[in-house]
């Protein structure tokens, strides 16, 4: 149980252009959904916090209007990369963690590498 | 910066052999939590201690916590190949939110 998956698992884009990463529970609920970025042999760094029927909340320095979080239902939630730039290449992770967690635990979908062309 | 940070950063150990790694962190928290990254892919959650614990068993591994000292160490015994990953830390400071530290790159020589 506790399957989160992401979509796609690779994207090449232009400069310029947009990308949507989709980030699903598959067999719970979740009110609570993570979004983090990891640099090539680096650790995760926390973007936004997004919360079903309610605005993500967004750690400092990252531009919300640049990463436009959606969480639309307990199971979808959705990052897009607005305008994207090669520095914004990337392996994109998101996490859930269930509505009725007794627990503090989050799952991890497998991740998304973005490449900016 | 609530980023904690893990030694070593990396670690390479013949097959059979403990590996141990170290994390520090710098806020109060709630619990700690040790996951494992595979190349390029997600992360895999291993065990969860809380603050008011002091160590934790599963399986092949034991996890420490002293948060007088705000360290974890997470010990994994009998090393297989396939604990070749990387090992992360993370602090939950509350309900929700986990601060990664800096990750430890484990090699376990066949």
């Amino acid at each position: 149980g506790a399957v989160v998956s992401q979509h796609p698992s690779r994207v090449i884009c232009k400069s310029g252009t947009s990308v949507k990463i989709e980030c699903r529970s598959l067999d719970f609920q979740a009110t609570t959904m993570f979004w983090y970025r990891q640099f090539p042999k680096k650790s995760l760094m926390l973007m936004a916090t997004s919360n079903e029927g309610s605005k993500a909340t967004y750690e400092q320095g990252v531009e919300k209007d640049k990463f436009l979080i959606n969480h639309a239902s307990l199971t979808l939630s959705t990052l897009t990369v607005t305008s994207a730039h090669p520095e914004d290449s990337s392996f994109y992770i998101c996490s859930a963690r269930e509505a009725s967690g007794r627990s503090y635990e989050q799952y991890f979908g497998p991740g998304t590498r973005l490449t900016v062309t | 910066s609530q980023q904690g940070e893990e030694d070593p950063q990396a670690l390479s150990i013949q097959e059979g052999e403990n590996a141990t790694m170290n994390c520090s962190y710098k806020t109060s928290i709630n619990n700690l939590q040790w996951y494992r990254q595979n190349s390029g892919r997600g992360l895999v959650h291993l065990i969860l201690i809380r603050s008011n614990e002091r160590e934790k068993h599963s399986g092949r591994l034991r996890v420490t916590l002293d948060t007088s000292k705000k360290s974890s160490s997470l010990l994994i015994t009998a090393s297989r190949a396939a604990d070749t990953a990387s090992y992360f830390c993370a602090q939950g400071a509350g309900a929700n939110n986990l601060f990664f530290g800096t990750g430890t790159r484990l090699t376990v020589i066949p």
